[in-house]
């Protein structure tokens, strides 16, 4: 699977917009980029994936560039619950790939009153 | 749906000790899997299984083992606990799906401390 590099932390203020970025120069064209977060103490939770198409759910967007090198989580606007680490996971969908999941350090979102 | 749940939430052993951390889940997921997180790092895979009857090896599976003898069971065993195991231990899973979208559910947690 290919590697992701993220911003160690962000700050963002409530009700704002965050947009975390995330460089994965080496994706290849079956890579689908998948982002989970985990507040403080939990277990992770699925946010958002992607292939090439923006996408969109009830919690974010998923913009992810022409050439797919990088991508840009959107947290349309941002609550003191946002405050988590958000991590950034390039995963092959296919083969026996399954579940498995890599994970990197993620970035920190600190959500400001 | 009680969706995945571990026990016990935490534990204190001693080096040399065993001990199961146990995982199960009620959404009839075929893939389940072991992580652990160390302080300020993401999550390593420990091990993994694709059904009852299957297990494999992860990013890190030295010093445990695992066995699946159900779809809703899937125990990690600590057989000599050492201080690097000193860890919290997520258990998850999903549908096994050739698909893209192949959500992971996470349980709480295991927070364990090795003296």
């Amino acid at each position: 699977d290919a590697k992701t590099t993220q911003p160690t932390s962000m700050d963002c203020a409530e009700g704002r917009a965050a947009n975390l970025p995330c460089n994965h120069s080496t994706i290849s064209g079956n890579e689908y980029v998948y982002w989970y977060r985990q507040i403080h103490s939990q277990g992770p939770q699925y946010i958002i994936h992607g292939l090439k198409n923006n996408e969109t759910n009830e919690m974010a967007s998923l913009i992810i560039t022409e050439d797919r090198k990088s991508s840009t989580l959107i947290l349309p606007h941002a609550t003191l619950r946002d405050t988590a680490v958000y991590y950034c996971i390039v995963r092959d969908a296919g083969g026996t790939s399954y579940g498995k999941l890599t994970f990197g350090q993620g970035t920190i979102l600190t959500v400001h009153p | 749906n009680a969706g995945v749940t571990q026990t016990p939430k935490f534990q204190v052993l001693k080096t040399g000790q065993s001990m199961t951390l146990q995982c199960a889940q009620d959404m009839n997921h075929e893939y389940m899997s072991w992580y652990r997180q160390d302080p300020g790092m993401g999550l390593r895979l420990i091990h993994y299984s694709v059904g009852a009857g299957i297990t494999d090896q992860g990013e890190v599976p030295n010093g445990y083992n695992v066995s699946r003898s159900t779809t809703e069971d899937f125990p990690l065993r600590l057989l000599s606990a050492a201080p690097s195991q000193t860890s919290v231990y997520f258990c998850a899973s999903s549908r096994k799906l050739l698909s893209s979208y192949n959500e992971q559910f996470f349980g709480p947690g295991t927070r364990l401390t090795v003296l």
